[in-house]
């Protein structure tokens, strides 16, 4: 199947600073891609969608500001988590939807686990 | 709101086929089934999908009932490596862009030696 790759895997940061995760579809166009939070044990929780050069479209609570979504080319996508604080601390998941010769199925990353101190 | 029902969690015997029930009475008709699984700690992983008739592929064969109202997944040898939650998503797969998966709480499958 399709890769999708995610860099950090892990990250700790102090709090009130910014931490980037990176999205990248590795052997395919990603003209759409999402991000996903979850917490321990609870399920995944969308965040945004991302169109290749055009501004994100976030869910309801999900502070744009806050959370800069940045989706420059067709195989790479960005989550800066601004001024963070301990309440961030979460499992970080992107994904990317494949192209018709993949059947526009959604693949994910491994998953970004930030935790802010 | 929900789109699927399935059972919180669920048991199974090394090497037995697994049946995960997934409910979606409320399903429209160009919503396609997908189910995806997610290991601890790791990004979910793609199974199958399937719109009317049933699918299989290597890793687990989907079973979709005549009204579209319910689906199975099926793993037909389970082993040690398939203990996971496994997520029944309903969405439509039209146009560019236009569909999303939104997850519920999925089934805890269990597989036990």
């Amino acid at each position: 199947g399709a890769v999708v790759s995610q860099h950090p895997s892990r990250v700790i940061c102090k709090s009130g600073t910014s931490v980037k995760i990176e999205c990248r579809s590795l052997d395919f166009q990603a003209t759409t891609m999402f991000w996903y939070r979850q917490f321990p044990k609870q399920s995944l929780m969308l965040m945004a969608t991302s169109n290749e050069g055009s501004k994100a479209t976030y869910e309801q609570g999900v502070e744009k500001d806050k959370f800069l979504i940045n989706h420059a080319s067709l195989t790479l996508s960005t989550l800066t988590v601004t001024s963070a604080h301990p309440e961030d601390s979460s499992f970080y998941i992107c994904s990317a939807r494949g192209d018709r010769g993949l059947g526009n199925t959604i693949y994910f990353g491994e998953g970004s686990w930030l935790t802010v101190v | 709101d929900a789109k699927t029902t399935q059972p919180p969690s669920m048991d199974c015997a090394e090497g037995r086929a697994a049946n995960l029930p997934c409910n979606h009475s409320t399903i429209s008709g160009n919503e396609y089934v997908y189910w995806y699984r997610q290991i601890h700690s790791q990004g979910p992983q793609y199974i199958i999908h399937g719109l009317k008739n049933n699918e299989t592929n290597e890793m687990a064969s989907l079973i979709i009932t005549e009204d579209r109202k319910s689906s199975t997944l099926i793993l037909p040898h389970a082993t040690l490596r398939d203990t996971a939650v496994y997520y029944c998503i309903v969405s439509s797969s039209s146009g560019a862009g236009s569909y999303q998966l939104t997850f519920g709480k999925g089934t805890k499958l269990s597989v036990i030696p």
